[in-house]
């Protein structure tokens, strides 16, 4: 299997542009998350989905950020407007709803905004 | 809240010098506690999860093990390779259960 595949890998963007970040979750999988990682504070849970049903978007930290799966094999994560405290590196993970609760990361996305 | 507090923050080795990185949390009930190795530049590679105190499990040169409020990473005759930083996680029941709270991790660096 590929793995967990994220695009793109990095993004440099000026504050006040759209930012769109991809992913495509293991093959099987029906659990993905988004999270951010920064030297401050770490790994933060944004969002994840089972089934493609957002559960939990409680770590979303404003309105200028959206996720959406529309299948099992693709989410996206949306910065609009982007602002420079955005820039981080942004991973996605997925697993399986079941007896084994390990989550599999993708390689990430490094988000620069100016 | 669920907390998670790893120690050192960094810790530099000669290989071969083994050592053990702490991982103490605070969780309403424990689901499960993950390891995850991190290179520079890369995401988050599982190692071991652990779910109930007194379990131990070992993959080559670590060793994880669990009690009621902490979790070690033994490293054991360290080698360069298993230069990383290592992060400790913990899962809670009920609620959102899938959710996984992260510490900030040990940047270890194993030397000739």
């Amino acid at each position: 299997d590929a793995g967990v595949i994220q695009s793109p890998r990095h993004e440099v963007t000026e504050m006040g542009q759209e930012v769109t970040l991809r992913c495509k979750p293991i093959s099987g999988h029906n659990s993905l998350f988004w999270y951010r990682q920064t030297m401050m504070r770490g790994l933060e849970l944004l969002i994840y989905f089972n089934n493609n049903v957002p559960i939990d978007d409680s770590g979303m930290p404003e309105d200028r950020f959206s996720a959406k799966m529309p299948n099992a094999s693709f989410s996206t994560l949306k910065i609009q407007p982007s602002e420079p405290r955005d820039s981080a590196v942004y991973f996605c993970a997925s697993k399986q709803t079941g007896t084994s609760y390990e989550q599999y990361f993708g390689p990430g996305t490094r988000l620069t905004v100016t | 809240e669920d907390q998670v507090t790893q120690s050192p923050e960094a810790l530099r080795l000669q290989e071969g010098e083994s050592s053990s990185l702490n991982c103490s949390y605070t969780v309403s009930g424990l689901r499960g506690l993950f390891w995850y190795r991190q290179d520079p530049g890369k995401g988050p590679e599982f190692l071991f999860t652990l779910y109930s105190a007194g379990e131990e499990k070992e993959k080559e040169r670590l060793k994880a093990t669990l009690t009621k409020k902490e979790s070690f990473l033994h490293i054991t005759a360290p080698k360069p390779e298993d230069s990383a930083t290592y992060l400790c996680a913990v899962q809670a029941h009920g609620g959102t259960a899938s959710k996984l709270t992260f510490g900030t991790g040990t940047r270890l660096q194993v030397t000739l």
